[in-house]
């Protein structure tokens, strides 16, 4: 299974955009990566989902480059209640039951 | 639908103690999946199953055991616990083969066990 780096924390302010890069250098072929968001006292929800170039959902962006050596997780314009633990997973959606690791994540503290 | 929902919340066990934590989904999904999270840590896969009747081995296995009998169901057995599992469980599903290229787990409320 790939293993994933990501910063350890982040702040940001209301409004602003932020920008979490996850770098995952033994990504296979067939990875996909996955972002995942996590309250205090909840489990993880999941935020986005892709394999190459862009995907944009309602809540966020998620931009891969050619080499897909990393990925850039983009919140547009966060709130407070943007305020959680982001994870970055890679693995394969449909073989060993899709398995990746969670690492410790990036915790995001958005201000006032 | 419920989602994915587990059972107890909230426990508190002795060393030595048995116990079993239920997780259940009601979203007809394949794959099942049990992590434990320490304070300020990432999850941790400890096992999961493919389908009913199977089970396998995460990232860390020992101390526990598992059963799917029934594909909504999926359960976590502690048979002699100790301290060093004290930590909040979470149980997750996603649809497997059946949900084509997506790896969405869906995740449950956790079960925050201390074991004294």
């Amino acid at each position: 299974l790939a293993k994933t780096t990501q910063p350890v924390s982040m702040d940001s302010y209301e409004g602003q955009e932020v920008n979490i890069t996850c770098s995952h250098n033994n990504i296979a072929t067939n990875d996909y990566i996955t972002w995942y968001q996590q309250f205090p006292s909840q489990g993880p929800r999941f935020i986005i989902q892709g394999y190459k170039t862009k995907v944009t959902n309602e809540v966020a962006s998620l931009f891969i480059p050619a080499d897909r050596k990393s990925s850039t997780l983009s919140l547009p314009r966060v709130s407070l209640s943007d305020t959680a633990v982001y994870y970055c997973l890679v693995g394969e959606p449909n073989t060993n039951a899709g398995k990746s690791t969670f690492g410790d994540g990036t915790t995001l503290t958005v201000k006032p | 639908n419920a989602g994915v929902t587990q059972t107890p919340k909230f426990r508190v066990l002795k060393t030595g103690q048995s116990m079993t934590l239920l997780c259940a989904q009601d979203m007809n999904h394949e794959y099942m999946y049990w992590y434990r999270q320490d304070p300020g840590m990432g999850l941790r896969l400890i096992h999961y199953s493919v389908g009913e009747g199977t089970t396998a081995k995460g990232e860390v296995p020992d101390g526990y055991n598992v059963s799917r009998l029934k594909k909504q169901n999926f359960l976590l057995g502690l048979e002699s616990a100790a301290p060093s599992q004290t930590s909040v469980y979470f149980c997750a599903s996603s649809p497997g083969l059946a949900g084509f290229l997506t790896y969405e787990q869906y995740f449950g409320p956790g079960t925050r066990l201390t074991v004294t």
